[in-house]
C-alpha cells in the first residue's frame, strides 16, 4: 500500500551495529505495527502502538526497541545488530472502525546482518 | 482470541475453484474472522472478512458455518497470479485491543 512507506528498502549491516528502519503512514491511522518474516514461520509481531503514547511488545521484541515519533511515524532500531535478526521485516497500520481492524503493510525492508 | 489452525500448503491447477478452510474452535461471540493474501516480498493484503454465514467481493467469498468453528475462503478459478499465502485472522469487535495474530498462513500453488 502506497499509504504507508518504509526505508530503507534493503540494508546490509555487520553484527554489532545500530540500525533504524523507518515507517511513515498517510493513511491517519492511530494503530502501527512491525513485523517480522522468516522463511516458513509466518509473521511475528515484534510491537505495536495504539497511539502516539502507548507502546507494546509483541511475542518478539528482544533485541528490538521502537519509539513513536508522531501518529503518522514509527521506528524500529536494532540496538546491536546479530546475524539471526537477517529477515523482511514489515510495518503496518490499521484503525478500529466499525468494530473491525483492517491492516495496511508496507512494501518490507530486507535486512541482512553479516 | 481464538487460535486458528490451517493448512500449511495447498496445489491447485489453473481454473480451479480453491477452497481453503480455517478452524477456530474456540471462537467468541464477539470474534469476527479476516483473511489476508500476500504475495512473495510483499506485505499482506487484506482480502475479505466476515462475522457469519456468507460474505462475497470481486476477489473471494467466504463461507462461515452457523457454529463459527470454522471457515472457508472460496477462490474462483484460480490463476497462476493467485499463488500467495492465506492467512486467517481472528479479530475482537468488542474493544480490538488485542492484536492480530498472523501465523504461518496457507500457502497456495497454482500450477499451469
Amino acid at each position: 500500500d502506497a499509504d504507508v512507506t518504509q526505508t530503507p528498502r534493503n540494508r546490509i549491516t555487520k553484527t554489532g551495529k545500530r540500525i533504524m528502519l523507518e515507517c511513515s503512514q498517510t493513511k491517519g491511522h492511530d494503530r502501527m505495527y512491525w513485523y517480522r518474516q522468516d522463511p516458513g514461520l509466518g509473521l511475528r509481531l515484534i510491537y505495536y502502538s495504539f497511539d502516539v503514547k502507548d507502546i507494546n511488545k509483541g511475542e518478539i521484541s528482544d533485541g528490538y526497541s521502537v519509539s513513536r515519533q508522531a501518529q503518522a511515524k514509527f521506528s524500529l532500531s536494532l540496538e546491536s545488530a546479530i546475524p539471526n535478526q537477517t529477515a523482511l521485516y514489515f510495518c503496518a497500520t490499521s484503525d478500529f472502525v466499525g468494530n473491525t481492524d483492517t491492516q495496511y503493510f508496507g512494501p518490507g525492508t530486507r535486512l541482512t546482518v553479516l | 482470541l481464538a487460535k486458528t489452525t490451517q493448512p500449511i500448503s495447498m496445489d491447485s491447477y489453473e481454473g480451479q475453484e480453491v477452497n481453503i478452510t480455517c478452524s477456530h474452535n474456540n471462537i467468541a461471540t464477539n470474534d469476527y474472522i479476516t483473511w489476508y493474501q500476500q504475495f512473495p516480498s510483499q506485505g499482506p493484503r487484506f482480502i475479505i472478512q466476515g462475522y457469519k454465514t456468507k460474505v462475497t467481493n470481486e476477489v473471494a467469498s467466504l463461507f462461515i458455518p452457523a457454529d463459527r468453528k470454522s471457515s472457508t475462503l472460496s477462490l474462483p478459478r484460480v490463476s497462476l497470479s493467485d499463488t500467495a499465502v492465506y492467512y486467517c485472522l481472528v479479530g475482537d469487535m468488542d474493544s480490538g485491543n488485542t492484536p492480530l495474530v498472523f501465523g504461518k498462513g496457507t500457502r497456495l500453488s497454482v500450477i499451469a
